[in-house]
């Protein structure tokens, strides 16, 4: 699976968009984009995927450049509740591989 | 709908003893993953599983660890002679089909004294 690369960590106001990027430069045609995210110590949560469209769901978008090489979700009114590590990673779709391999994702602070 | 269903949530061993922890996947679900979470790092895989058959286990260690996926009830994730080092979370999720979205349970701790 193509590898991720994802700032560290972040802050962002409450009730502000929060936008928070991931490249992944070397992503194949057959990879998919997931997110998701680790509140505190609870299991992760499943946010959205998407394959090359951008994509929105009740939680959040995603947007994916037409190189596929990199992504943003965006939480558009960011809550304390969504402080939180976020993963972006990126999955082959193919018997065998269909594992999820996390990193160490943005560590999410929503600022009061 | 229920979600993946994990227990125990908690679990203390002692060194030298055995840790079972159950994974009830969501209704529907054929497909079971098992990660492990040490203190303050990231989710490492362990193993993927179908109903009765084990499909990846690249991320098992090669000795006291086991898992299955029974055709009738939860998935297990067994560890021998628990360790110290073994003291982690662990998640597991479920997924209805071959590449669908896996969805995560709420984790079982164990801690070996």
């Amino acid at each position: 699976d193509a590898k991720t690369t994802q700032p560290t960590s972040m802050d962002c106001a409450e009730g502000r968009a929060a936008n928070l990027p991931c490249n992944h430069s070397t992503i194949s045609g057959n990879e998919y984009v997931y997110w998701y995210r680790q509140i505190h110590s609870q299991g992760p949560q499943y946010i959205i995927h998407g394959l090359k469209n951008n994509e929105t769901n009740e939680m959040a978008s995603l947007i994916i450049t037409e190189d596929r090489k990199s992504s943003t979700l965006i939480l558009p009114h960011a809550t304390l509740r969504d402080t939180a590590v976020y993963y972006c990673i990126v999955r082959v779709e193919a018997f065998g591989n269909e594992k999820l391999t996390f990193g160490t994702g943005t560590r999410l602070t929503i600022i009061p | 709908n229920a979600g993946v269903m994990q227990n125990p949530r908690h679990l203390v061993r002692r060194r030298g003893q055995e840790a079972r922890l159950r994974c009830s996947p969501m209704k529907g679900h054929s497909h079971v993953y098992w990660y492990r979470q040490l203190p303050e790092e990231g989710l490492k895989f362990m193993v993927y599983l179908q109903k009765e058959n084990i499909i990846d286990e690249s991320g098992m260690p090669k000795e006291r660890f086991s898992a299955e996926f029974p055709k009738e009830g939860p998935s297990i994730l067994r560890i021998q002679q628990v360790v110290r080092g073994d003291s982690a979370a662990y998640f597991c999720a479920s997924s209805p089909l071959m590449n669908g979205v896996p969805f995560f349970g709420p984790g079982t701790r164990l801690t070996v004294l």
